[in-house]
């Protein structure tokens, strides 16, 4: 099973609203990842946990916090957002270390299309 | 900090080779990703050299050359479900933490 899942696919809100983006897998991976992706552009990195903690915060907003509540688990909780920050939000996860032979392999979620007015 | 530069588009016909190069600057490099994305979908992952040489899995094959900074996608017997974008993406250490740093992508465009 090499298969990452968040919920839910599509979400609008406010200005004023908050929400939360969730993320699963459950591949055993130690290493999970927070993107955001605008169209036509890379994903650009946000968070990563490694072993459930925050080991990289790339300068994000603080009305994006994250949360791993288990291995398995990645939350993404939003407040306040601005209509700027409209984007898809991928999950990823990897092992950390990599596996043998040295393949290091980040498997990707479907991700959230977050529209914020 | 890690940038990677790849061409921004590349058109070619069903049935051709293509070949998506990739060049890249970073401190802590350890391998390189390639990756494809459809419209509106994610990420998918293709192909991951750490050592330098050729890695071929089916139609796609993945070149990298440490000293030179260097690696190439190579697509071939090309489809038309092939048309979409491919990033390289170099992993690097970042403290205690390794990190997935993504170039701007190349849109791949098949023609019948």
């Amino acid at each position: 099973d090499t298969e990452v899942t968040q919920t839910p696919k599509h979400l609008v809100m406010g200005m004023t609203n908050k929400k939360s983006l969730k993320c699963e897998q459950h591949m055993g991976h130690r290493a999970m990842y927070w993107y955001k992706q605008k169209a036509k552009k890379p994903p650009e990195l946000m968070f990563v946990y490694s072993y459930e903690k925050l080991s990289i915060n790339e300068s994000v907003p603080s009305r994006f916090s994250p949360e791993c509540p288990n291995s398995s688990l990645l939350n993404l909780h939003l407040h306040a957002l601005q209509p700027e920050d409209s984007a898809l939000y991928l999950c990823a996860s990897s092992q950390d270390p990599p596996e043998p032979p040295l393949v290091n392999t980040q498997y990707f979620g479907p991700g959230t299309r977050l529209t914020v007015l | 900090g890690q940038s990677l530069e790849q061409p921004s588009e590349v058109t070619a016909v069903e049935g051709a080779i293509v070949q998506i190069n990739c060049t890249y600057q970073t401190s802590g490099f350890y391998g390189l990703s390639w990756y494809q994305q459809h419209d509106g979908g994610a990420p998918t992952f293709l192909s991951y050299n750490a050592l330098d040489g050729l890695e071929e899995t089916g139609r796609f094959s993945s070149f990298l050359s440490r000293s030179d900074s260097y690696g190439y996608l190579l697509l071939q017997e090309l489809q038309m479900k092939d048309s979409a974008s491919y990033f390289c993406a170099g992993w690097a250490s970042s403290g205690s933490a390794r990190q997935l740093t993504f170039g701007s992508g190349t849109q791949l465009t098949v023609l019948p």
